[in-house]
This record gives C-alpha cells, structure tokens and sequence, in this order.
C-alpha cells in the first residue's frame, strides 16, 4: 500500500506570493491533517480534514487555509508569503481505526522557503 | 492548553548501550494519549510506541519501552540495546481525547535529536 504522498517536495517563493502544497493520503484514510515544522516552533498543528469538513483548526493566520477533496486528497494554500513561512510542511492521515489509536502516518514533507 | 515538554535538545549513546529520552506534559484532562514519534534525517516521522493514558502498564515495543507515570505528567522512552539506525529527531507527543470525534491533532515537543555512535 502506497504511503501518503506530498508534492512538491521542494519550492521556493519570494515574499508576497502564494503557494498550494497537495497530499494524497494512504488509500482508505479519510482524515487529512497539516502541520508546519520548523526549527524554531517545532511542529505545529495547522488544521485536519476528515471527509471534506475541516475538523480541527491550529492557532495560524487566516493565510493559511486548506481544503479536502472527495477522493480525501488535500490540499493547503498559503497566500501572501513571509520569510517565517519558510517551513517543512508535514501532511499525515489516519483512518478511522488508526484514527481512534492515534496514530498518524506522515507524508515526507514539502519543503518551502521563501526569500 | 496542553504542553509538552522535551528538556533535552540532543542526547548521544554508544551502540548496544540504552538510552532514556524524558518527555513532560501538562493537562488538565484525564483521558489522552501519548507518543513518540522518531524522524529520521530522510525526515518522514514513524510511531515508535503509543500509550493510553488509562492504562497503567507501561508501553513496550520491541527494544523500546517507555515510563509512564501519570501523576508526575512525565513519559520517558528508553531504547535499550542501541542501534546506528536509531539516530534520528525523536518527538514526544500528547493528544487529547481519544474519541475519533474529536479529531486527531496532535501537540509535539521540540524533540530531541539523537545521534549513535559506533
């Protein structure tokens, strides 16, 4: 079984632009969720998706903004990129079973620095 | 809110040797979760070992186990018999309520980079 996919794995954006990160989850897994790595904030949760609803929200700036698709594919969307957006973007599912254990599967990340 | 807390930004073990990272949190709740999740420098993060926190026996997974003490908010991994592979970011992690209602999100540590030398 594939493993979840993050595209692009790298980018670089200036200031002022916006970028879309995508992630296709483990087939079967219908709750997506995001979160921004970096070395001076650790990781934090951006929000989860579950069955096309945002189901939980982190404490980030309305720039940030996501979204889920049928098929349980998500994508997130930052707009008007500043330099502390420079990140590790971490996508991860779970399914309603690993979902109820906790455990998230991770995605490689989508390493996004702007200049 | 909820925090977690990993007082230990790097720890270094020879292999075959055991090493204990710690891990504190602080809830007000008593039903949650907690866990260690490694990363390794390819930097896609695995689950290493889950604890629930209503259960009081101690999580083992293979060479690695943890110390769960719910009353002191603490909860150490300790990986015996250390292995080159075990180098990597390690991070401690708490998530409230277990109900899938809820959502999964989970509150990390700032981890704790270990490195193995041979």
């Amino acid at each position: 079984k594939a493993g979840v996919t993050q595209t692009p794995r790298y980018l670089i954006k200036t200031r002022g632009q916006q970028v879309t990160l995508s992630c296709s989850p483990i087939s079967g897994h219908r709750s997506v969720s995001w979160y921004q790595q970096t070395p001076g904030q650790g990781l934090q949760f951006l929000f989860e998706y579950f069955s096309e609803t945002q189901r939980n929200k982190g404490n980030f700036p309305g720039r940030f903004s996501g979204r889920q698709f049928s098929n349980s594919r998500s994508e997130m969307n930052v707009s008007t990129l500043e330099l502390g957006d420079s990140a590790l973007y971490l996508c991860a599912s779970s399914s309603r079973t690993s979902g109820n254990t906790g455990e998230l599967f991770f995605g490689e990340g989508s390493r996004l620095t702007v200049l | 809110a909820q925090t977690v807390t990993q007082s230990q930004p790097e720890m270094s073990v020879q292999e075959a040797e055991t090493v204990t990272l710690s891990c504190t949190y602080d809830t007000s709740e008593s039903d949650y979760y907690l866990f260690w999740y490694k990363q390794p420098p390819s930097r896609q993060m695995i689950l290493v070992i889950r604890q629930e926190a209503y259960k009081q026996q101690n999580a083992t997974e293979n060479r690695f186990s943890v110390n769960f003490q719910k009353a002191a908010k603490s909860f150490s991994l300790k990986i015996s018999d250390s292995q080159l592979g075990d180098a990597a970011m390690y991070f401690c992690a708490y998530r409230r309520d277990p109900s899938n209602q809820a959502g999964t999100a989970l509150i990390f540590g700032k981890g704790t980079t270990l490195s193995v030398s041979s």
